[in-house]
């Protein structure tokens, strides 16, 4: 059974930084394009990075909207993809989602969704 | 960036009338659009990708098709646990991007 499984989410003040984990089990996590999206109020569901596998270089990938602020990565040793946000501002109030991405296309539709972690930024 | 713009908002309809849900895109995606369905408190589950394709498990009563800017994922005979949020989501440009949803309710 496939498992993703968000940590590290709470609350932080305007500026701040957090370290999101997602631990997964139940399928080759070195071969899969992993991903996360976040679910705000006022926008929906918003993707926010991506990291490919080992055999496309690690290649990650963000929206204007956190370039330079959040980063994406990946232990394959680990089975772990993590999301690290810095300098976040309370439109970065979320719900996180960790995501697979289904070799189907190209690993860029979803296949498999954590339940998501609730990010609150707020002074 | 490209935009997707669903409709309707919302759609109310009994058990066993057919729902059509529709997704706009501001440029042509080719068939590279996917459907997604979220009920309350879950995580969203892949219904359709490329536009037309079921992914696997997916009850033969989802539907996608259309191609370029305008698609429609159908319900053919709706079911009571059918009463969720329906996402469009396109991938063949970067950011990837969703649209707001359409809610289904069953009365």
């Amino acid at each position: 059974e496939v498992q993703l499984v968000e940590s590290g989410g709470g609350l932080v003040q305007p500026g701040g930084s957090l370290k999101l984990s997602c631990a997964a089990s139940g399928f080759t996590f070195s071969d899969s394009s992993m991903h996360w999206v976040r679910r705000t109020s006022g926008k929906g569901l918003e993707w926010i990075a991506r990291v490919k596998s080992k055999a496309h270089n690690y290649a990650t990938d963000y929206p204007a909207s956190v370039r330079g602020r959040f980063t994406i990565s990946r232990d394959d040793s680990k089975n772990t993809a993590y999301l690290q946000m810095n300098s976040l501002t309370t439109e970065d109030t979320a719900v996180y989602y960790c995501i697979k991405g289904w070799a189907g296309c190209g690993g860029d539709c979803y296949d498999y969704w954590g339940q998501g972690i609730l990010v609150t930024v707020s002074s | 960036e490209i935009v997707l713009t669903q409709s309707p908002g919302t759609l109310s309809l009994s058990p066993g009338e057919r729902a059509t849900l529709s997704c706009r895109a501001s440029q042509s995606l080719s068939i590279y659009l996917a459907w997604y369905q979220q009920k309350p408190g879950q995580a969203p589950r892949l219904l359709i990708y490329e536009a037309s394709s079921r992914a696997p498990g997916i009850p033969a009563r989802f539907s996608g098709s259309g191609s370029g800017t305008d698609f429609t994922l159908t319900i053919s005979s709706l079911e009571p646990e059918d009463s969720a949020v329906y996402y469009c989501q396109q991938r063949i440009s970067w950011p990837q991007a969703f649209g707001q949803g359409t809610k289904v309710e069953i009365k």
